[in-house]
């Protein structure tokens, strides 16, 4: 696609229920990363996939978030027994990684209401 | 760690009238990259200019510049003849050179009011 999908756009879940979300990156991006966007708030860092190499985990913030991603291209965010803090905005970008400060693309993320 | 620091959770401008957003960052890295990036009810983050740190002249993209103080470590942006279009969140964003996240203020948001 021309951009970086996003899906579901909008999520509304029952707090202990697990949520699948998904991340279409811009074809040929080597690099795929998750933000996650409290209201009023930046952007935290949540995980980072270079290609082939081990994905930096370094910003989940439970053992109840993980992710993977399928070779270049597609990536799930999974949180388990989700909790009312994790509502929030979810955000995926993408970018090429060919050399350092490579502009990265966003999409327009999953709105994720736990009630 | 590096922090970024955006100390207007607010700011309003006239249309056609020029605004100034502030941004201050700490690390004790040389080699470092900054962003603004823009963005709209859509919730989309779009680039609207990057510094590297090495270089000393000043970033321009068309109506958006920046001041870029090394030594200071300040990282200002200006939006000349503010247009409608314009008022959105705005976040500053630092990127290390040996790490691949970006790490963000907390974000301005602008009105631009006609």
């Amino acid at each position: 696609g021309a951009g970086v999908s996003q899906s579901p756009s909008n999520k509304v879940t029952e707090k202990g229920k697990d949520v699948e979300l998904r991340c279409d990156p811009i074809s040929g991006h080597t690099a795929l990363y998750w933000y996650r966007q409290r209201l009023g708030q930046g952007l935290e860092f949540l995980i980072y996939f270079q290609g082939n190499s081990a994905p930096d985990k370094s910003g989940l913030p439970s053992d109840r978030f993980s992710a993977e991603r399928t070779g270049e291209s597609v990536s799930t965010l999974t949180i388990q027994r989700t909790q009312q803090e994790d509502s929030a905005v979810y955000l995926c970008a993408s970018s090429l990684d060919v050399g350092r400060g490579t502009e990265a693309f966003f999409g327009q993320g999953t709105r994720l209401t736990v009630v | 760690a590096q922090t970024v620091t955006q100390s207007q959770p607010e700011m309003s401008v006239q249309e056609a009238e020029t605004v100034t957003l502030s941004c201050t960052y700490d690390t004790s890295e040389s080699d470092y990259y900054l962003f603004w990036y823009k963005q709209p009810p859509s919730r989309q983050m779009i680039l609207v200019i990057r510094q590297e740190a090495y270089k000393q002249q000043n970033a321009t993209e068309n109506r958006f510049s920046v001041n870029f103080q090394k030594a200071a470590k300040s990282f200002s942006l200006k939006i000349s003849d503010s247009q409608l279009g314009d008022a959105a969140m705005y976040f500053c964003a630092y990127l290390s050179g040996s790490a691949r996240q970006l790490t963000f203020g907390s974000g301005t948001q602008l009105t631009v009011l006609p």
